[in-house]
């Protein structure tokens, strides 16, 4: 667990301003997940990366932007917040392929946008 | 695209009974079923998978089964522990998605002691 990490933990922000949220691993795991956190929605994901300078959208991708220009980096960025974009925000990986692929989450961040 | 349902929402049995969490999924070329589970605060975690060709796995007192043919998987709990008490999530993964899970909404369990 202690090789996916996210920063900030916590953040405050107010509309329109644009935030990024960090996301490390230590695996060289070559996929990489955002994905938000909603009573009531479980887990949507917002966008994925397969390796570096390869990314796609998931779910629910409006309003974020995110690059991957290292294996172990995958920065998510709200370019204008909304009140809308208020949740609990995990980072995960996955180095696996195939049959499994168990995807390892980090610690989330949560963020409220006032 | 794939779609997942989970049944119950929440969930509450007595401490030493068992617990049974259902879900269900579209995609018939789904293959790889995981079941995470996260308590209050802190990040999901996998606790028992299983791929499409098994029908059952067990894990001392956790257990999933799987019908392809009706397209449901189900997470079993036996002799319930109030350390059980989390968030549970099912997800599903289709060959055609690359790493990427659909996951349910989440059963929240709560075992009463």
């Amino acid at each position: 667990d202690a090789g996916i990490t996210q920063s900030p933990r916590y953040k405050i922000t107010e509309t329109g301003r644009q935030v990024t949220l960090m996301c490390h691993q230590t695996w060289s795991h070559s996929y990489m997940f955002w994905y938000r956190q909603d009573l009531g929605h479980g887990l949507r994901l917002i966008y994925y990366s397969a390796a570096a300078d390869i990314t796609d959208k998931g779910e629910v991708p409006d309003g974020y932007v995110v690059s991957r220009s290292k294996t172990e980096n995958f920065p998510l960025t709200l370019e204008s917040a909304t009140r809308s974009q208020t949740s609990v925000y995990f980072c995960a990986s996955s180095g696996f392929s195939g049959l499994t692929g168990e995807q390892y989450f980090g610690p989330g961040t949560r963020l409220t946008v006032t | 695209g794939e779609n997942v349902e989970q049944h119950p929402s929440t969930l509450s049995v007595q401490e030493g009974d068992s617990a049974v969490i259902k879900c269900t999924y579209s995609d018939s070329a789904s293959n790889y079923f995981p079941w995470y589970k996260q308590e209050l605060g802190k990040r999901p975690q996998l606790i028992i998978d299983i791929r499409s060709n098994v029908g059952e796995k067990k894990d001392q007192r956790i257990a999933v089964t799987l019908n392809k043919t009706a397209k449901h998987f189900s997470l079993h709990i036996t002799e319930t522990q109030p350390e059980d008490s989390a968030v549970y999530f099912c997800a599903a993964r289709g060959p055609n998605y690359g790493q990427n899970f659909v996951f349910g909404p989440g059963t929240r369990l709560s075992v009463l002691p």
